[in-house]
């Protein structure tokens, strides 16, 4: 089944900088790319996704890109504000399984 | 408004007293899922719903289980609740059984077991 690693478990940035948090997957079946953002205290809520026919997509501050060939996707988030600080979780859907999540990124930005 | 909605939000049971918690969605969704989010493993399925009465086993079904009589109900039973079963649980929904459209995720349920 899908196997998907995240990377890093913790990342910490000052405001403005720019964050990027990095996803592996394991079945190159895998078509659907999503990301989650959980804010302290909260639900997971999408914040954006991508299917495997584009390369990259963008809104806004947040992008996340797609390297099919390698199995990697990116969440990339420029011009960090605090509101960003949250747990962001990937994961990926192969149709053969479920959809199955990374472990998670507490990312922090630092005023 | 559109949710789904989890109850209780937050439980201290013992161990070995039966519990259920509820979970219900108002948008006609027909995929239902649990899950249980443990701190530094993310958030890992326990059991899901592609439809009325159709369930499966999600990773980490061990101590569970669940029904899905109607289209909007889809309670987590815990029979015999141990300890390591303390954690924050969600449940979530989606529109067709593809995993491939968004999850809607109720707001958690905060359970301990003594």
């Amino acid at each position: 089944g899908e196997n998907v690693e995240q990377h890093p478990s913790t990342l910490s940035v000052q405001e403005g900088d720019s964050a990027v948090i990095k996803c592996t997957y394991s079945d190159s079946a895998s078509n659907y790319f999503p990301w989650y953002k959980q804010e302290l205290g909260k639900r997971p809520q999408l914040i954006i996704d991508i299917r495997s026919n584009v390369g990259e997509k963008k809104d806004q501050r947040i992008a996340v890109t797609l390297n099919k060939t390698a199995k990697h996707f990116s969440l990339h988030i420029t011009e960090t504000q605090p509101e960003d600080s949250a747990v962001y979780f990937c994961a990926a859907y192969s149709g053969n399984t479920p959809l199955v999540f990374g472990k998670g990124t507490r990312l922090s930005v630092i005023a | 408004e559109a949710q789904v909605t989890q109850n209780p939000r937050y439980l201290i049971t013992v161990t070995g007293k039966k519990l259920t918690v509820t979970c219900s969605q108002n948008m006609n969704h027909e995929y239902m899922s649990w899950y249980r989010q443990d701190p530094g493993l993310g958030l890992r399925q326990i059991y899901y719903s592609m439809n009325v009465e159709v369930t499966d086993k999600g990773d980490v079904p061990e101590g569970y289980k669940v029904s899905r009589k109607e289209k909007r109900n889809f309670p987590l039973i815990l029979e015999s609740p141990s300890p390591n079963q303390t954690s924050l649980y969600f449940c979530a929904s989606s529109l067709w059984p593809s995993g491939a459209n968004v999850l809607t995720f109720g707001a958690g349920s905060r359970l301990t077991v003594l």
